[in-house]
């Protein structure tokens, strides 16, 4: 149990145009979702914080117009890059908290390549 | 704000011998959750083994287990009889017990290598 999956699994667009990253939890209810960037070679940056029916909650530095995050359901969290360019190229990744408990799972990521 | 730190960013073992990862961390908390996860080539995060900052006793799990040194703010990793797929980044986190607490603070990460 306690799987998350992400799509798609790569992406690329071009500069100017959005793309949406999908992130799901298949078997279990996650009130909180958490999006994270990873440059190559480095550690997991926490984006922004998800909540089921409210507003996510960004992290500083994170502008929230072009991360606009999307958590609609219990199953669900939508994260889309809008007018992309080459510098938002990055490893995104999603993940869940079940319940009221302390884990974090997370999704297998979503590589986003601008050109 | 908490931190985390690993001081290593590379490492590396023979296969069958053993490996300790290093992490300190910062907090004025006293009821914190610390974590380490692994990233394999694939990218995706594994969670290898928890602590519960109220327990005294060190979290095992099979091969792995922790130092946790709560007065010292230090939790090691050490991986026994190493094996070719614990090859990986390794991460230590941290995060606060209280309700709502819910964002994980990361290290930098350790490059775990082991030589056949």
């Amino acid at each position: 149990g306690a799987v998350v999956s992400q799509h798609p699994s790569r992406v690329i667009c071009k500069s100017g145009t959005s793309v949406k990253i999908e992130c799901r939890s298949l078997d279990f209810q996650a009130t909180t979702m958490f999006w994270y960037r990873q440059f190559p070679k480095q550690s997991l940056m926490l984006m922004a914080t998800s909540n089921e029916g409210s507003k996510a909650t960004y992290e500083q530095g994170v502008e929230k117009d072009k991360f606009l995050i999307n958590h609609a359901s219990l199953t669900l969290s939508t994260l889309t890059v809008t007018s992309a360019h080459p510098e938002d190229s990055s490893f995104y990744i999603c993940s869940a908290r079940r319940g009221a408990k302390y884990e974090q799972y997370f999704g297998p990521g979503t590589r986003l390549t601008v050109t | 704000a908490q931190t985390v730190t690993q001081s290593q960013p590379e490492m590396s073992v023979q296969e069958a011998e053993t490996v300790t990862l290093s992490c300190t961390y910062d907090t004025s908390e006293s009821d914190y959750y610390l974590f380490w996860y692994k990233q394999p080539p694939s990218r995706q995060m594994i969670l290898v083994i928890r602590q519960e900052a109220y327990k005294q006793q060190n979290a095992t799990e099979n091969r792995f287990s922790v130092n946790f040194q709560k007065a010292a703010k230090s939790f090691s990793l050490k991986i026994s009889d190493s094996q070719l797929g614990d090859a990986a980044m390794y991460f230590c986190a941290y995060r606060r017990a209280s309700e709502g607490a819910q964002k994980l603070v990361f290290g930098q990460g350790t490059r775990l290598t082991i030589n056949p």
